[in-house]
């Protein structure tokens, strides 16, 4: 089955700082590859998403970054601020509507 | 709210009793997820339904868990003698396959606790 690992576990930045967020899986047929975000006792949010055919997304402070070859993917969080404070989860599928396989999260803490 | 609701909120039971919870999706939504959440862990898969049809069922889902949606809207997951084991956060989501989106949308959850 895939294995998906993030890196690093946690991340301690200033506001105002880039953080950067790596996800590797196994699976070879991945091709939709999504980034949640979870706040303290609250649901996954998609933040966003990339499929397969495309190397760059990006979402005003927020982009991801896809490299099929290395089956890595990024999060890129510019000009954090203390409400990006929260869990970061990766979780690659083989197919945009089937299951998703969550990394174990990175909590990202942004201090003013 | 027109988001993905789940019910109960809460759920505290004794070792060996049968638990049953409820996902209300997104109403247009055709397809339904449901997911274990352990502390300190991301969701893990446990099925999906694509209208009342099971389309796939993860190797953690024991023979003590079920999980129906008889008219394609809403589900129902049930839990038969409970063990400690089984206490989690149950996460429901719901997605629209078909268009551009097919983004899967999380309810609130059911935090179980199995004393």
């Amino acid at each position: 089955g895939e294995n998906v690992e993030q890196h690093p576990s946690t991340l301690s930045v200033q506001e105002g700082d880039s953080a950067v967020i790596k996800c590797t899986y196994s699976d070879s047929a991945s091709n939709y590859f999504p980034w949640y975000k979870q706040e303290l006792g609250k649901r996954p949010q998609l933040i966003i998403d990339i499929r397969s055919n495309v190397g760059e997304k990006k979402d005003q402070r927020i982009a991801v970054t896809l490299n099929k070859t290395a089956k890595h993917f990024s999060l890129h969080i510019t000009e954090t601020q203390p409400e990006d404070s929260a869990v970061y989860f990766c979780a690659p599928s083989n197919q945009a509507g089937t299951a998703l396989i969550f990394g174990k999260g990175t909590t990202l803490s942004v201090s003013s | 709210d027109t988001g993905v609701s789940q019910n109960p909120r809460h759920k505290i039971t004794k070792r060996g009793q049968n638990v049953t919870f409820r996902c209300d999706p997104i109403s247009e939504h055709n397809r339904l997820y449901w997911y274990r959440q352990t502390l300190g862990q991301g969701p893990e898969f446990l099925t999906y339904f694509q209208n009342e049809a099971q389309l796939e069922k993860s190797r953690l889902l024991s023979d003590r868990f079920s999980a129906e949606r008889p008219k394609g809207s809403f589900s129902t997951l049930e839990i038969q003698r409970t063990e400690q084991g089984d206490s989690a956060m149950y996460l429901c989501a719901s997605s629209l396959v078909g268009k551009r989106g097919d983004e899967q949308y999380f309810g609130p959850g059911t935090r179980l606790t199995v004393t």
